[in-house]
């Protein structure tokens, strides 16, 4: 079964320009989480989608963030315009979101973005 | 609302060494409770796991038991290698809710 997938894995943007991150979840799992790690510090979570709704986004930094999910399955988070505090691990992860799983939440491996 | 707290690091041992890193929390339901590990230039991976009270998860040498009396998940392994250096993360959730994360531990073992 394959993972959580993430891509681009590196990107190296100039301050100003856009990139979007995209996250292949787990096939069959409603839930996806954004989640980002700044200059090695504490993992933040930006936001949640059940299905192609948002369940919460209350850790999204401010409106140069846009997440969407369309169709409920792979997910894209546009960074526009960048800044160089946005320079970071953005994680994805996914969860089927039952009991029976034990809400195990898995984690794709990143996408490392450097704004110069 | 829900929180982590895990000792602040970093952690420096000797190879062979015991490792324990603390990590509490506060919650308002029944929270599963997870260690997961970043080793350098790599993703967040899952160490280990417990969904319940008294249970013990266990992977790669480490264990961790989920005690709802002290509402702690204190992380330990008997004899740490220098390849068990990595940024720890302590983390609950609720069903269908995110995950919530500590700080971070850094562990850095030396031979």
């Amino acid at each position: 079964e394959a993972g959580v997938t993430q891509f681009p894995s590196h990107s190296v943007i100039e301050k100003g320009q856009t990139v979007t991150l995209r996250c292949d979840p787990i096939s069959g799992h409603d839930n996806l989480y954004w989640y980002r790690r700044v200059m090695g510090k504490e993992i933040k979570f930006l936001l949640h989608f059940v299905k192609e709704s948002k369940q919460d986004e209350s850790g999204m930094p401010n409106n140069r963030f846009l997440a969407e999910r369309t169709g409920g399955t792979y997910s894209t988070l546009k960074v526009q315009p960048a800044e160089l505090e946005d320079s970071g691990v953005y994680f994805c992860a996914s969860s089927q979101g039952s009991r029976s799983s034990g809400n195990t939440i898995y984690f794709g491996e990143g996408s490392w973005l450097t704004v110069v | 609302g829900n929180s982590v707290t895990q000792m602040e690091g970093p952690v420096t041992l000797s190879e062979e060494a015991f490792l324990t890193i603390n990590c509490t929390y506060t919650a308002t339901g029944y929270p599963s409770l997870f260690w997961y590990v970043q080793y350098p230039g790599e993703g967040l991976q899952l160490l280990l796991k417990a969904t319940k009270a008294d249970d013990k998860g266990s992977n790669k040498g480490f264990e961790a038991t989920y005690r709802k009396e002290t509402t702690s998940f204190h992380l330990e392994k008997g004899s740490v290698q220098v390849s068990d250096s990595a940024v720890y993360f302590c983390a609950l959730s609720e069903i269908g809710t995110a995950l919530i994360f500590g700080k971070g531990t850094t562990l850095s073992v030396s031979s």
